[in-house]
């Protein structure tokens, strides 16, 4: 909810333009990177995924790109609109002996002004 | 399809009360798991599940009891509640642990 959105990175766009949130993951055996949106007093929601064996993946005004390099992640939005206010946060998977992990990262709050 | 559901939605307890949260999900998903979200610390994982009878602990575990006695139902149970589990909770569903995962609308628990 509300108490989420505190001390979080913010991203102030206006309505109409490309919005692109960062991620840095911390983990170079991870394989599998997934992007959240989470709407004030609501459930974290799938945006879109990507696999480490590729650099880029659309979707629906959507685009998620990885460097494996620099382990960094972007969501970009395209034409962002007021309903795409929300808290963004990455998450990566990665096998920790027979064992799947899942870490989400902090979040950051996209602020689409009218 | 319902997806994920959790009751109740807010919850006060007084320290040392136990209580459980209840979770259901009825995509017949095999991997269950129960996240806790506070300020400035994202989703951290308490247990999981990847079946019906198996559970295994996540990260922050303590003061946290699980059990899956079915595929639909994954309970999170505090059995002294202390302030320091004052938080938001939400329980997620998959059909891996790698995929894509639901999440239900979440339990604001606050421990006086």
């Amino acid at each position: 909810g509300e108490s989420v959105g505190l001390h979080l990175p913010t991203l102030s766009v206006q309505e109409g333009d490309n919005s692109i949130i960062n991620c840095a993951y911390s983990n170079s055996a991870s394989d599998y990177f997934i992007w959240y949106k989470q709407e004030s007093g609501k459930g974290p929601q799938f945006i879109i995924d990507i696999r480490s064996n590729m650099d880029k993946r659309q979707g629906q005004r959507v685009t998620v790109l990885l460097n494996k390099t620099v382990k960094h992640l972007s969501l970009q939005i395209a034409a962002t609109q007021p309903g795409d206010s929300a808290v963004y946060f990455c998450a990566e998977a990665y096998r920790d002996g027979a064992t799947n992990k899942l870490i989400f990262g902090t979040g950051t709050l996209l602020a689409v002004q009218p | 399809n319902a997806g994920v559901t959790q009751t109740p939605k807010f919850q006060v307890l007084k320290t040392g009360q136990s209580m459980t949260l209840q979770c259901a999900q009825d995509m017949n998903h095999e991997y269950m798991s129960w996240y806790r979200q506070d300020p400035g610390m994202g989703l951290r994982l308490i247990h999981y599940s990847v079946g019906a009878g198996i559970t295994d602990q996540g990260e922050v575990p303590n003061g946290y009891n699980v059990s899956r006695s079915t595929t639909e139902d994954f309970p999170l149970r505090l059995l002294s509640a202390a302030p320091s589990q004052t938080s938001v909770y939400f329980c997620a569903s998959s059909f891996g642990p790698g995929g894509e995962q639901f999440f239900g609308p979440g339990t604001r628990l606050t421990v006086l």
